[in-house]
Parts: structure tokens; C-alpha cells; sequence
């Protein structure tokens, strides 16, 4: 199993601010099966990013990704209040079973 | 728009069967791979097991053993079945749809994989 670990856990931050999330696989995750999900209280889970760096439709510039391998990052350029939420990584077939990480979350400073 | 949505009951009695579908509204259930997932109150989200058009099933090893996942594509309905639950198995359930993008560029050709729609997830209880 592919592990997926997140860090940090939580991220303390102010509107504007600029905010980086790791995702580090504990084995080789073919970027095809990289994605990241916001997820908010009592909603569904929303996809933000598929392939590691390709925003899903509708996923405004200020969210970015990257990464390859076992090292994945997701970057918000400017915060805005919409945004604080959980994030999560996960490897969507890389091997079963398809693993989430622990999860991120923002939250305002 | 509603288009994915879980139903079924919200309290389960330990040892007995806790049993959920999902209904897909104004979208294809061909072509896809359908998924349940679940969140532990205040932990993460953990895949369950999936199911295609074809009822090809594919099962987290953790649950494989208590697990069944049907489909029933005439209704556009898929089913989670899990057997001698206990009170590890509270969490909201999650039902998804796993998508795929083709694409093609210098290196090459291949799918990108991704859950693209999620229902508002149903919570069920483990107690008696």
C-alpha cells in the first residue's frame, strides 16, 4: 500500500498569504494518479488538481501543483477566505489500494 | 445540482450489515468506475472498494473480507454491502465517481485518474 503523508497538519495563515502543502508518497507515484481535493465541513470533497499540476474546471489560477515521484506539492499564491478548508492528496491507481493522505488543514491566523 | 447521492440508514447495530446506495443522477453510468469512501470522525478519508459498469470490483484489502460492492446500471445505482460491522466503522460514507483524461504530449501518451464528482456523504452510526 501506498502511503501518502501530509504535512504540516495544520497550516495557520492570513488572507493574501501564500500557502504550500507537501505530499509525500512512501513510493514512486506515477503523476497520472496524483490528485488533490479541498474539503469543507458537511460538503462533498471538490477536486482541485488531476496529473500532479492540471487544474480541474473551474479551479481558479491561485491553486497550483507540482511535483513527481514521491514529492508533490499543492500551492495557493493568495489566500482567500473560501479557501480555508482541509486539503488532501491522494494516488488514484497507482496500486491499489487507492490511498489519501492524513490531510492539511488551513486555517485562518 | 444533485448527482450523486447516498442513502440508507443512519444506525447500525455492531455485528450486523450496514448497507448504503448511491444514486447517480443526469450523468452516464457507463464508462466509469464507481466508488464509496468513508471518514472516521476527526480522521481522514479512507477508499473502500470500487465498481465499473461491467461489475468489475476492485476492494480495499482492509475490508475485503466483510465488502460487497454491486451496481445495478439500469437504475444507476451502485450498492456498499459491509458485514459485522463494529463501532470502528462509524463515519460518513462518501460514494464517488472516478474519471479518466487522455492525453498526449511530447512524453508521451496515457490517462489521468481522478474522483471528479462526490456525494454529500451520509453518515452511519455503529451502536446498539
Amino acid at each position: 500500500e501506498i502511503v501518502l503523508t501530509q504535512s504540516p497538519g495544520t497550516l495557520s495563515l492570513s488572507p493574501g498569504e501564500r500557502a504550500t502543502l507537501s505530499c509525500r508518497a512512501s513510493q514512486s507515484v506515477s503523476s497520472n494518479y496524483l490528485a488533490w481535493y479541498q474539503h469543507k465541513p458537511g460538503q462533498a470533497p471538490r477536486l482541485l488538481i488531476y496529473g500532479a499540476s492540471n487544474r480541474a474546471t473551474g479551479i481558479p489560477d491561485r491553486f497550483s501543483g507540482r511535483g513527481s515521484g514521491t514529492d508533490f506539492t499543492l500551492t495557493i499564491s493568495r489566500l482567500e477566505p473560501d479557501d480555508f478548508a482541509i486539503y488532501y492528496c491522494q494516488q488514484c491507481g497507482s496500486s491499489l489500494p487507492l490511498t489519501f493522505g492524513g490531510g492539511t488543514k488551513v486555517e485562518i491566523k | 445540482q444533485l448527482q450523486l447521492q447516498e442513502s440508507g440508514p443512519g444506525l447500525v447495530k455492531p455485528s450486523e450489515t450496514l448497507s448504503l446506495t448511491c444514486t447517480v443522477y443526469d450523468e452516464s453510468f457507463s464508462g466509469y468506475y464507481w466508488s464509496w469512501i468513508r471518514q472516521p470522525p476527526g480522521k481522514g478519508l479512507e477508499w473502500i472498494g470500487e465498481i465499473d459498469h461491467s461489475g468489475t470490483t476492485n476492494y480495499n484489502p482492509s475490508l475485503k473480507s466483510r465488502l460487497t460492492i454491486s451496481g445495478d446500471s439500469s437504475q444507476n445505482q451502485f450498492s456498499l454491502k459491509l458485514s459485522s460491522v463494529t463501532a470502528a466503522d462509524t463515519a460518513v460514507y462518501y460514494c464517488a465517481r472516478k474519471n479518466r483524461n487522455f492525453y498526449y504530449d511530447r512524453s508521451g501518451y496515457g490517462y489521468y485518474w481522478y474522483f471528479d464528482l462526490w456525494g454529500r456523504g451520509t453518515l452511519v452510526a455503529v451502536s446498539s
